[in-house]
């Protein structure tokens, strides 16, 4: 079956520190993975997928198949990155619905 | 197009009641989600349509809820006798398929729905 883990519910960090958000997946065909944040007070939206390979505000993700993994992760966090982050697990033929983890609250302070 | 649109926005209703909730997906989009979302958790995969036909129905989709896309076009959901732990947000989502790109899924706002 497939499975989303992202074993922290909370992140606090100050402005200009580095954050690493964890995501694990369980899944037995090959995996296409993503990003979804969600601001206060907006919808879920994409953040970021592994098959684009790019940078989104600064994010980026790498699909580590050898640790099941796709970490996000930016050098230098700012306060608008505040906000729920979800990593998802596209399961791929008929529906390709989307399996979300339990998703993770950043907070960056001032 | 301001994206996917659902309504309403919330509802309170008491145990026992039916709610019908409606969701008009992006304009084209003929892929057509429905997901609920509790307290702490991800979303989690209700339905799926493509055009008019319900081709996926998740578990935790019991007998008393029910989801139609007449003419592949809007969606209603719809769950007869709510039950406290029917309390949940629900979100629909459409995509469409891109040469060379794969289906990214735009998610409306969400209904916030209340049992009490």
């Amino acid at each position: 079956a497939q499975r989303v883990t992202q074993p922290e519910k909370l992140l606090s960090v100050f402005k200009g520190a580095p954050v690493e958000l964890k995501c694990n997946y369980s899944y037995s065909g090959s995996p296409e993975l993503f990003w979804y944040v969600q601001y206060s007070r907006q919808r879920l939206q994409l953040l970021l997928r592994h098959i684009s390979r790019e940078s989104i505000k600064g994010f980026t993700a790498d699909l580590n198949k050898g640790e099941t993994s796709f970490h996000l992760k930016k050098p230098f966090a700012q306060e608008e990155d505040s906000a729920m982050y979800y990593c998802a697990l596209r399961v791929q033929g008929g529906s390709e619905k989307l399996v979300f983890g339990k998703g993770m609250k950043l907070t960056v302070n001032p | 197009d301001t994206g996917v649109s659902q309504d309403p926005r919330h509802k309170i209703t008491k145990r026992g009641q039916n709610v019908t909730f409606r969701c008009d997906p992006i304009s084209e989009h003929n892929r057509l989600y429905w997901y609920r979302q509790t307290l702490g958790q991800g979303p989690e995969f209700l339905t799926y349509f493509q055009n008019e036909a319900q081709l996926e129905k998740s578990r935790l989709l019991s007998d008393r809820f029910s989801a139609e896309r007449p003419k592949g076009s809007f969606s209603t959901l719809e769950i007869q006798r709510t039950e406290q732990g029917d309390s949940a947000m629900y979100l629909c989502a459409s995509s469409h398929p891109a040469r060379g790109l794969t289906y990214e899924q735009y998610f409306g706002p969400g209904t916030r729905l209340t049992v009490t």
